[in-house]
């Protein structure tokens, strides 16, 4: 059973372009979790996504970022105008369910964005 | 999420026991205690969890106090590939979100 695959792994970007990231999920996991871990600090959720809905993004900052979660397909995390301070590592992870505490979230191994 | 505190870095030595542990004298009786951990360069990884018994896997124990107000992940034999950071978190099983709030966790060390 493959886990989480996230690409690109490292992804360069000038600023003002626009990164998109990419997750899937494990398979038969419908829910995706996108955290932010900016140099030298924690980790940082951003956002919980369900298959084709938003459930809380309430770590999401207001501009900028967006997150989706198709139907089909993997999930995206696009980032337009990318700015300095957005250069950090993405993780994405997914829940075999949507209930909840008792269950583990399982990691992709990350998507590391440097602006220059 | 109700909040824990954990040492900000702890060493062991390469072939010793690994007592990791951590404060949560705010739990609620719904909190579930999970442990992860990150090892460099990577995303973070499932340890265990549990709710009032001590728990087993293949990659630790859990030992949970009586009154749940803390607990300590214990590696049985720590080797150069557990230096990593490890998170105590508490999970509320009554919560709508399923997001997890990571803290700063222990650093831990492992000495050949």
């Amino acid at each position: 059973n493959a886990g989480v695959m996230q690409n690109p792994r490292h992804l360069v970007r000038r600023r003002g372009q626009e990164a998109r990231l990419r997750c899937s999920p494990m398979k038969g996991h419908s829910h995706v979790y996108w955290y932010r871990q900016l140099p030298e600090e924690g980790l940082k959720f951003m956002v919980y996504l369900q298959k084709e809905n938003i459930i809380d993004e309430s770590g999401m900052p207001k501009e900028r970022f967006s997150a989706e979660f198709p139907k089909e397909g993997p999930s995206i995390l696009r980032i337009q105008q990318v700015v300095r301070g957005d250069s950090a590592a993405y993780f994405c992870a997914s829940s075999p369910t949507g209930h909840r505490a008792a269950y583990e979230q399982y990691f992709g191994p990350g998507t590391r964005l440097t602006v220059t | 999420d109700a909040k824990t505190t954990q040492p900000n870095s702890m060493e062991s030595n390469e072939e010793e026991p690994v007592h990791l542990p951590c404060n949560h004298s705010t739990i609620s009786g719904t909190d579930y205690i999970h442990w992860y951990r990150q090892l460099p360069s990577q995303g973070p990884e499932y340890v265990i969890h549990g709710l009032t018994s001590n728990v087993n896997n293949r990659m630790a124990s859990l030992a949970i106090a009586e009154d749940r107000k803390s607990s300590t992940l214990i590696l049985h034999r720590a080797t150069l590939r557990d230096a990593a950071v490890y998170y105590c978190i508490l999970r509320d099983m009554k919560t709508s979100y399923d997001k997890v709030i990571f803290g700063p966790g222990t650093s831990l060390s492992v000495i050949p």
